[in-house]
């Protein structure tokens, strides 16, 4: 596609629900990122794929995240039993390559997780 | 534990000066630094990239790197109001496979 695709853009669920964020990277690109974003802070990196796997997972908060990579191209972000802390916008990215040498990271706009 | 470090401002200027903000990194190895830029509400976008040290320009956008120092700057040029945003500097360190991002400063450009 022409840009980093996000689903769902909004979400609000239950405290204690389990939720499933997907992204469609920029077609081509190998690596894929995950961040979270809470109000008025920075990016937390949260995992890092090449290809389907998984080199770096050392930003996942705790054993509820997992993230997974199908077919070198989307990737879920699967958060068991929510809690109110989850609630961040979360941003995938994706780039052609390992970042360096002229490959940079392009972000999708996000989605919006609120757990009430 | 690597850290990049930004005031979070708000760094107020007028409309045609010069706006600069500034960024330390912890981790000397790092090799790669971004600038992003996130409007409200949006998701961060790409202004500039440096890799070696000095001064790399783009238009209105000049990017700064002082490795010695561990600094990277970023200055724009006749600021407009449509410049007014967060600043987001990433790093990417020598052993890391992501970005890591400070917390931003906000700029204001008032008309």
């Amino acid at each position: 596609g022409a840009g980093v695709s996000q689903s769902p853009s909004n979400k609000v669920t239950e405290k204690g629900k389990d939720v499933e964020l997907r992204c469609d990277p920029i077609s081509g690109h190998t690596a894929l990122y995950w961040y979270r974003q809470s109000l008025g802070q920075g990016l937390e990196f949260l995992i890092y794929f090449q290809g389907n796997s998984a080199p770096d997972k050392s930003g996942l908060p705790s054993d509820r995240f997992s993230a997974e990579r199908t077919g070198g191209s989307v990737s879920t972000l699967t958060i068991q039993r929510t809690q109110q802390e989850d609630s961040a916008v979360y941003l995938c990215a994706s780039s052609l390559a390992a970042i360096g040498a002229g490959n940079t990271i392009y972000f999708g706009e996000g989605s919006w997780l609120t757990v009430v | 534990q690597k850290e990049v470090e930004q005031n979070s401002g708000p760094l107020s200027v007028p409309e045609g000066a010069i706006a600069s903000l500034n960024c330390t990194y912890s981790d000397r190895g790092s090799q790669s630094f971004f600038w992003y830029r996130q409007y409200s509400g949006k998701s961060p976008e790409l202004i500039m990239f440096i890799y070696s040290n000095g001064d790399k320009e783009d238009g209105r956008f000049t990017a700064q790197l002082n490795k010695a120092s561990q600094y990277v700057s970023l200055l724009i040029r006749d600021s407009q109001p449509s410049d007014s945003a967060t600043y987001l500097c990433a790093v990417k360190g020598q052993a890391g496979t992501a970005l890591i991002f400070g917390k931003g400063t906000t700029l204001s450009v008032s008309s």
